[in-house]
């Protein structure tokens, strides 16, 4: 049972660039949620995505954008890239029912 | 405002010396209260969840249990293979889906 995928598993941007991540969920999930980590804290949530549609949304500006595919895979968008967007950028897999979120092995991102 | 507070923020131990690890939280309505272990650059490997006061969860040498303020994971026994940062996280009632995270505690066992 493959679980939570995700690609790149690394990257080096610039500032003022854009960037996409890829997730593909747990097989026989339906939900995506995204969540940053900066070096030493935990997660924050960004969003949440749900049959294609942003169901919830964290604190975060306008350029962390995202987008959910019929087959549940999900991109994760951030345009005009600043120095502190350098993080883990993890994706979570749940069912829509159920409470219980299983992660990927995440993307580390490094804006220069 | 949902909060979470781990602590201590590290811990040392000698291998087989059981120790525990605190979660108190503030939360509108608990839904769930889970726990992750992350290992250093990996996403967090999910443990146990728990749902209501007086619930307990264990798993290998690991034990979670649950009060209407805070959670602790005792660590019975350790070996150096339990060592990564351990991570509480709650989901509020007004929450759709949404996880608050505590910063965590890094657990290293020494042989």
């Amino acid at each position: 049972d493959a679980g939570v995928t995700q690609s790149p598993t690394h990257l080096i941007k610039t500032r003022g660039q854009q960037v996409t991540l890829r997730c593909s969920p747990k097989s026989g999930h339906d939900t995506v949620s995204w969540y940053q980590q900066a070096l030493g804290q935990g997660p924050q949530f960004i969003f949440q995505y749900y049959e294609e549609e942003e169901r919830q949304r964290g604190n975060f500006p306008d350029r962390f954008s995202g987008h959910q595919f019929p087959n549940y895979s999900s991109e994760l968008n951030v345009n005009a890239l600043l120095l502190g967007d350098s993080a883990l950028y993890l994706c979570a897999s749940s069912l829509i029912a159920g409470e219980e979120q299983f992660f990927g092995p995440g993307t580390r991102l490094t804006v220069l | 405002e949902d909060q979470v507070t781990q602590s201590p923020e590290a811990l040392r131990l000698q291998e087989g010396e059981s120790s525990s690890l605190n979660c108190s939280y503030t939360v509108s309505g608990l839904r769930g209260l889970f726990w992750y272990r992350q290992d250093p650059g990996k996403g967090p490997e999910f443990l146990f969840t728990l749902y209501s006061a007086g619930e307990e969860k264990e798993k290998e040498r690991l034990k979670a249990t649950l009060t209407k303020k805070e959670s602790f994971l005792h660590i019975t026994a350790p070996k150096p293979e339990d060592s990564a940062t351990y991570l509480c996280a709650v989901q509020g009632g007004g929450s759709q889906g949404n996880l608050i995270f505590g910063k965590g505690t890094k657990l290293s066992v020494k042989p």
